[in-house]
């Protein structure tokens, strides 16, 4: 089946750097969805993006679709310790009929104080 | 908090057993995706449904099966339980299929097979 891959898994950083994270796969997505999980609860979607170059932001947190439509990237700058948590990349394939995501294994992030 | 409940928040089995979860979609949500969440790996999508029928499943057995209720809350039930289907199973609610930013996921249940 289709698959995403996720790089890093994981990392650590200092507060106040910049991260990046990306996400990319063998077939071409139409729309391509980032999210947070903390410990315990469900993801939360940070940023959708719909349109191949399309460049998104939310806060710190920016995202690009890639112009391929295979890949995607995530850059969150100034991290904050309340930035930990595992981030997921997820796409809609261009035949889905409904909102059945494809995830990736995540980029856990962790920040050094 | 998304408005998408989800019970019991852990359960314990025993290989073979059966188990049956439970998810609340948010108010005005009509369709219901399961996804599956092994440790340290991103959510596989199992089934959706819309309107009370079955709208599309992903790669699992037939022992993974669903239902969706009038009100539009949702059951996932697995049978003959493995002891990889140790796993976190989440629920996300929607208003119809087309509007993925709108879709929100519940906190999950933990289910620990033995």
């Amino acid at each position: 089946g289709q698959q995403l891959n996720q790089s890093p898994q994981s990392m650590f950083i200092q507060e106040g750097e910049d991260v990046s994270m990306n996400c990319t796969s063998s077939s071409i997505f139409n729309t391509w969805l980032w999210y947070k999980q903390d410990p315990g609860e469900g993801p939360v979607l940070l940023i959708a993006l719909y349109k191949a170059g399309e460049l998104t932001s939310n806060g710190r947190l920016t995202a690009q679709f890639g112009t391929t439509r295979k890949d995607s990237f995530l850059n969150i700058s100034a991290s904050i310790p309340s930035d930990v948590g595992i981030y997921f990349c997820a796409g809609l394939p261009s035949h889905n009929a409904g909102n059945m995501l494809t995830f990736g294994g995540g980029t856990r992030l962790m920040v050094k104080p | 908090e998304t408005g998408v409940t989800q019970s019991p928040t852990h359960l314990i089995k025993t290989r073979g057993q059966q188990v049956t979860l439970r998810c609340s979609s948010q108010s005005g949500h009509n369709t219901v995706s399961w996804y599956q969440q092994a440790l340290g790996q991103g959510p596989q999508f199992i089934f959706q449904y819309y309107r009370e029928e079955e709208n599309g499943r992903g790669n699992f057995p037939p022992r993974f099966s669903g239902l969706q209720f009038p009100n539009y809350s949702s059951e996932l039930n697995v049978n003959a339980l493995e002891l990889d289907d140790s796993a976190l199973y989440l629920c996300a609610s929607s208003q119809g299929l087309a509007r993925i930013e709108e879709q929100y996921f519940g906190p999950g249940t933990r289910l620990t097979v033995t």
